[in-house]
């Protein structure tokens, strides 16, 4: 099956700074990669996702990377803020209604 | 209606009693999933449906029963739990193949004590 790993776990980043989260992925068929935004006690939500056939996608703060040749993804937050506190997880699908989650990173943005 | 819905929101229940995990959707979705989360960890895959049928079970004991009734409802029928499965047990729905996003309830928190 696929295995997802993704680094670092913890993240402290000074207010309007850059975080960037990585993952990597095993099996070379996995095609969707989402990215979750989950605050405490609250459900994962969907914050940017992509596909095999893009490199990069951006929405605002919030971009992702894609290099399918390496099997790596990364998250990037610019600016950060207080608000973008919380655990995310990367995910990765090959389809089949199965998703294989990272191990999840707890950002902290420190005002 | 982008929204999955989830009752109870909170769950506490002895090792010998019984009780249901609801989700809902009507976002048309056709596969719906169970997760089980333990604090700070990635969602744990329990069971998928696919046009209501069980179509991926992840080796789940079998004190946790699920059952999709139609295309909108999920359930999740528990008996005889441990301790251990103390956890935040999330609904999510998404369309059925490849590279769809998934839809997440806010969860059930089940406490068993």
């Amino acid at each position: 099956g696929e295995n997802v790993e993704q680094h670092p776990s913890t993240l402290s980043v000074q207010e309007g700074d850059s975080a960037v989260i990585k993952c990597t992925y095993s099996d070379s068929a996995s095609n969707y990669f989402p990215w979750y935004k989950q605050e405490l006690g609250k459900r994962p939500q969907l914050i940017i996702d992509i596909r095999s056939n893009v490199g990069e996608k951006k929405d605002q703060r919030i971009a992702v990377t894609l290099n399918k040749t390496a099997k790596h993804f990364s998250l990037h937050i610019t600016e950060t803020q207080p608000e973008d506190s919380a655990v995310y997880f990367c995910a990765a699908s090959k389809g089949g209604n199965q998703f294989y989650f990272g191990t999840g990173t707890s950002l902290t943005v420190i005002p | 209606d982008t929204e999955v819905t989830q009752t109870p929101k909170h769950l506490v229940m002895g090792m010998t009693n019984k009780k249901s995990l609801k989700c809902e959707q009507h976002m048309g979705h056709r596969a719906m999933y169970w997760y089980k989360q333990k604090a700070k960890k990635p969602p744990e895959l329990m069971f998928v449906y696919s046009y209501e049928k069980l179509s991926i079970n992840e080796s789940v004991p079998s004190r946790f029963s699920p059952e999709c009734p139609n295309s909108s409802l999920l359930n999740l029928h528990l008996h005889a739990l441990q301790p251990e499965d103390s956890a935040l047990y999330l609904c999510a729905s998404s369309q059925v193949g490849a590279g769809d996003e998934q839809y997440f309830g806010p969860g059930t928190r089940l406490t068993v004590t």
